[in-house]
């Protein structure tokens, strides 16, 4: 039973440019949440997505912005890099667009030069 | 005023003792209590989730809810050493709401 997957690992971007990150909800989930984590900060909720829509937003600029595919599957798009999102970005799966049972995948760590 | 609130630590606890953390919640709205844990360069893993007042036990963690007074903990008896991480307490108002993190709470359990 494969758990929640993210791609890539580490990443590293110069300021003013755009990335997408990836991620791979646990087998049976169809919903997937995008997490911004700044070093000793809690995870900050950016968005939710179900049946291929945003469901919920956080207190994120248009800058973030996502998508959700037919498999479940979701990426995250930050447009127009700032030194402040460099950060650990977590993806989080659960079932039927509720949050109670969320399962976090091990992240990607972005770094803004 | 943060939405959820956590002492940053380090609560250092010796091995075999009870770590005490505490959490307290301004959105009156809030229903749902979670806790997760999160060791060094890993991703949360939730350990308890609590939803009425009163206290719910599993294993060695005990959450307490006191919605009246906005303020959920964690007890964890008998520390071990591999209890040292960091503990995250998040609220969310509802199945469909936003999930709401601490800062979470810095603890070292000491052999």
């Amino acid at each position: 039973d494969a758990g929640v997957t993210q791609s890539p690992t580490h990443l590293i971007k110069t300021r003013g440019q755009q990335v997408t990150l990836r991620c791979s909800p646990k087998s049976g989930h169809d919903t997937v949440s995008w997490y911004q984590q700044a070093l000793g900060q809690g995870p900050q909720f950016i968005f939710q997505y179900y049946e291929e829509e945003e469901r919920q937003r956080g207190n994120f600029p248009d800058r973030f912005s996502g998508h959700q595919f037919p498999n479940y599957s979701s990426e995250l798009n930050v447009n127009a890099l700032l030194l402040g999102d460099s950060a650990l970005y977590l993806c989080a799966s659960s079932w039927g667009g509720q949050i109670y049972e969320q399962y976090f995948g091990p992240g990607t760590r972005l770094t803004v030069t | 005023q943060k939405e959820v609130e956590q002492n940053s630590g380090p609560l250092s606890v010796p091995e075999g003792a009870i770590a005490s953390l505490n959490c307290t919640y301004s959105d009156r709205v809030s229903q749902s209590f979670f806790w997760y844990r999160q060791y060094s360069g890993k991703s949360p893993e939730l350990i308890m989730s609590i939803y009425s007042n009163g206290d719910k036990e599993d294993g060695r963690f005990t959450a307490q809810l006191n919605k009246a007074s906005q303020y959920v903990s964690l007890l964890i008896r008998d520390s071990q050493p591999s209890d040292s991480a960091t503990y995250l307490c998040a609220a969310s108002t509802d199945s469909w709401g936003k999930f709401q993190f601490g800062a979470g709470t810095q603890v070292v359990v000491t052999p």
